[in-house]
């Protein structure tokens, strides 16, 4: 069974850093791109960022770059998301989100979605 | 990197049919045929229903269907089921190298 289970959510200041953790079992972690997309508290989704298979691609949303950074650790079977210079409008439920296969561009769909880590910007 | 249309709500009554429309452009559904759509339950984790505009992931209903034309995609759910209300997403690959969603829909049964 697929399970992606994310960690290092919390409250923190605007302009303040956060590191997102996402800990993937029940596949074969190296073959797959693993997407970041959040949601604003009554909002809808918003994709983050993408990383394909031993991440040699990787994408940003435009709200994001510059800021952030999505990193995989294959031995370890996990997905970073470095964020930096916070502002208000991230504060959102994180969800790690593993793609059909191995490019985050042309196996793009997401097929199993994490539970969410919540992340709220405020001072 | 415009959120793809979809109305805000639509509703039906058990038994019956809905399709929700997902419109984007040129660069994102009108290229690919990257289309998925998602289903959330409040509360819950999105779950994927329909991947690459018209293919069903396993354990998913064939009560869900998807297609596609030119820059619209559109998800039509048949049999109307009493937990079938939810929200509704659609996504697509943009060529910006960017996914992009739908602002959602709130399906009422």
């Amino acid at each position: 069974e697929v399970q992606l289970v994310e960690s290092g959510g919390g409250l923190v200041q605007p302009g303040k850093s956060l590191r997102l953790s996402c800990a993937a079992s029940g596949f074969n972690f190296d073959d797959y791109a693993i997407h970041w997309v959040r949601q604003a508290p009554g909002k809808g989704l918003d994709w983050v960022s993408g990383i394909s298979w031993k991440g040699g691609d990787i994408g940003y949303a435009d709200s994001v770059k510059g800021r952030f950074t999505i990193s995989r650790d294959d031995a370890k079977y996990s997905v970073h998301l470095q964020m930096n210079s916070l502002r208000g409008e991230d504060t959102a439920l994180y969800y790690c989100a593993k793609a059909r296969g191995y490019s985050y561009r042309l196996d793009s769909a997401i097929h199993h979605w994490g539970q969410g880590t919540l992340v709220i910007v405020s001072s | 990197q415009s959120a793809l249309t979809q109305p805000a709500s639509v509703s039906g009554s058990p038994g019956q049919s809905i399709t929700i429309s997902c419109t984007g452009t040129s660069s994102d559904i009108g290229r690919f045929h990257l289309v998925s759509w998602h289903q959330q339950h409040p509360g819950k984790a999105p779950k994927l229903l329909i991947y690459e505009v018209s293919k069903r992931p396993s354990g998913i209903s064939n009560r869900f269907s998807g297609s596609k034309s030119d820059n619209t995609a559109s998800l039509t759910i048949s049999g109307l089921q009493a937990e079938d209300e939810a929200d509704y997403y659609c996504c697509s690959y943009a060529d910006s190298g960017t996914l992009i969603f739908g602002g959602g829909t709130k399906l009422t049964v």
